[in-house]
């Protein structure tokens, strides 16, 4: 059963600071990986979709990377600023006929002026 | 519509009481998944549809839960007779094509059962 970890469950940075989260996985067969945002009673924001063949992609000011090998994924967030505070998830879907996503728990993100 | 779009947005119950859920997906995507995400955690699958046919109903927590999709576009999530534990917010996604694309993501119904 694929288990989808991320550590630490909060991180509380100052304004300005570059960060990286992290996202592990147990199963290296996985189709892509997709890291979400949420906000306090919102709904899911995707941020990034990386394909299983591809190592990273880059959107603004984010970078997220994808280490099959490894089971690891990261998110770069460069100069983060106040309005970044936000649950991240990270989600895989595994190979095989059912697309579904298994998400990890998400880091709640908050971002110090 | 630009959007997955979910009705009602907050839904309080009273224990006992069956509720319906709806989920209008982006138009023309095939694939759609119902998540429960409690507070403090991720979403969990529940069920997945491919067009009108419900491919994977494992996640459904119990025979309480009933999902439907009769016309391959909008979906119903059905509780019958809800208790406390079902309250949690409920999300539904869509994709065109069994998630190479990625997902969409609706903003949800928070369901709170009294």
């Amino acid at each position: 059963k694929q288990e989808v970890t991320q550590i630490p469950a909060a991180l509380s940075v100052p304004e300005g600071e570059n960060l990286v989260l992290n996202c592990s996985f147990t199963d290296s067969a996985i189709y892509n990986l997709q890291w979400f945002r949420q906000d306090p009673g919102k709904g899911l924001t995707s941020l990034l979709l990386i394909q299983s063949s591809q190592r990273e992609q880059t959107s603004g000011r984010l970078n997220a990377s994808l280490d099959k090998s490894s089971g690891r994924s990261t998110l770069y967030i460069a100069a983060s600023q106040p309005g970044d505070s936000a649950t991240y998830l990270c989600a895989v879907i595994i190979t095989g006929a059912n697309s579904k996503l298994t998400f990890g728990k998400g880091i709640t993100l908050s971002v110090r002026p | 519509g630009a959007g997955v779009s979910q009705s009602p947005r907050y839904k309080v119950a009273k224990r006992g009481q069956d509720v319906a859920l709806r989920c209008d997906p982006i138009s023309g995507h095939v694939s759609l998944f119902w998540y429960q995400q409690a507070l403090g955690q991720g979403p969990e699958f529940l069920t997945y549809f491919q067009n009108e046919a419900q491919l994977d109903k494992s996640g459904l927590p119990s025979d309480r839960f009933f999902a439907e999709r009769p016309e391959g576009s909008v979906s119903t999530l059905k509780i019958q007779r809800t208790q406390q534990e079902d309250s949690a917010v409920y999300l539904c996604a869509s994709s065109f094509n069994r998630g190479t694309s990625g997902y969409t993501f609706g903003s949800g119904t928070r369901l709170t059962v009294v």
